[in-house]
């Protein structure tokens, strides 16, 4: 198992900018969620990628958006970037619910 | 609304039991998990519960769930230095897809 990898691991981006995190899922994995979690909380979630379809959506607004690959690997695309969305995000991918999902270490994303 | 709560801070003498209490909100939710985060990192799985069960006892760490007062506590056994670190507990709502609902986290400090 190679486990989940995100890149990068840090980002800053100005207010206004947009942004691109990557994921590579677990080997074997056809499911990839994204979180955000802010300092101090617990992760939030913002969407979830089922064989390249989005299947669930969290309380995020449509700037927020992803893509899932053939490979299974993933990205987060954050449009306008506001000095909220500034985070950490993680990735989880997982095969089966029951086993629950295994996280990247997240990239740290700060908008100044 | 969807409210995941647990006591943010817990200190135990290395050697003694901790115990990390949960309450969640979705009676029906099929799965319960605990992961560990620490600093700087994404999160780990620990345990995770099925909701058929009321305990699951894993090497160090055992988890006890009752479903009528949507409870949900993990006891870790012979605290380490090791396991200083947040602890989330989530659950997985019904009809959510996969999405899981963390709490805020559970900041473990264990002194010597």
């Amino acid at each position: 198992e190679t486990g989940v990898t995100q890149s990068p691991t840090h980002l800053i981006k100005t207010r206004g900018q947009q942004v691109t995190l990557r994921c590579s899922s677990q080997s074997g994995h056809n499911t990839v969620s994204w979180y955000q979690q802010a300092l101090g909380q617990g992760p939030q979630f913002i969407f979830q990628y089922y064989r390249e379809e989005e299947n669930g959506r969290g309380n995020f607004p449509p700037r927020f958006s992803g893509l899932q690959f053939p490979n299974y690997s993933s990205e987060l695309n954050v449009n306008a970037l506001e000095l909220d969305d500034s985070a950490l995000y993680l990735c989880a991918s997982s095969l089966e619910v029951e086993r629950g999902y295994t996280f990247g270490s997240g990239t740290r994303l700060t908008v100044v | 609304g969807e409210d995941v709560e647990q006591s943010l801070f817990l200190s135990v003498r290395e050697g003694d039991s901790s115990v990390i209490n949960c309450t969640y909100t979705d009676s029906s939710s099929t799965y319960l998990y605990w992961y560990k985060q620490e600093p700087g990192a994404g999160l780990q799985l620990l345990t995770y519960i099925f909701s058929n069960m009321d305990m699951k006892q894993d090497q160090r760490l055992t988890v006890l769930l009752n479903k009528k007062d949507k409870h949900l506590s993990l006891r870790i056994a012979d605290t380490q230095t090791g396991d200083s670190a947040i602890y989330f507990c989530a659950e997985n709502p019904t009809g959510t897809a996969s999405k899981l609902t963390f709490g805020t986290g559970t900041r473990l400090q264990v002194t010597l």
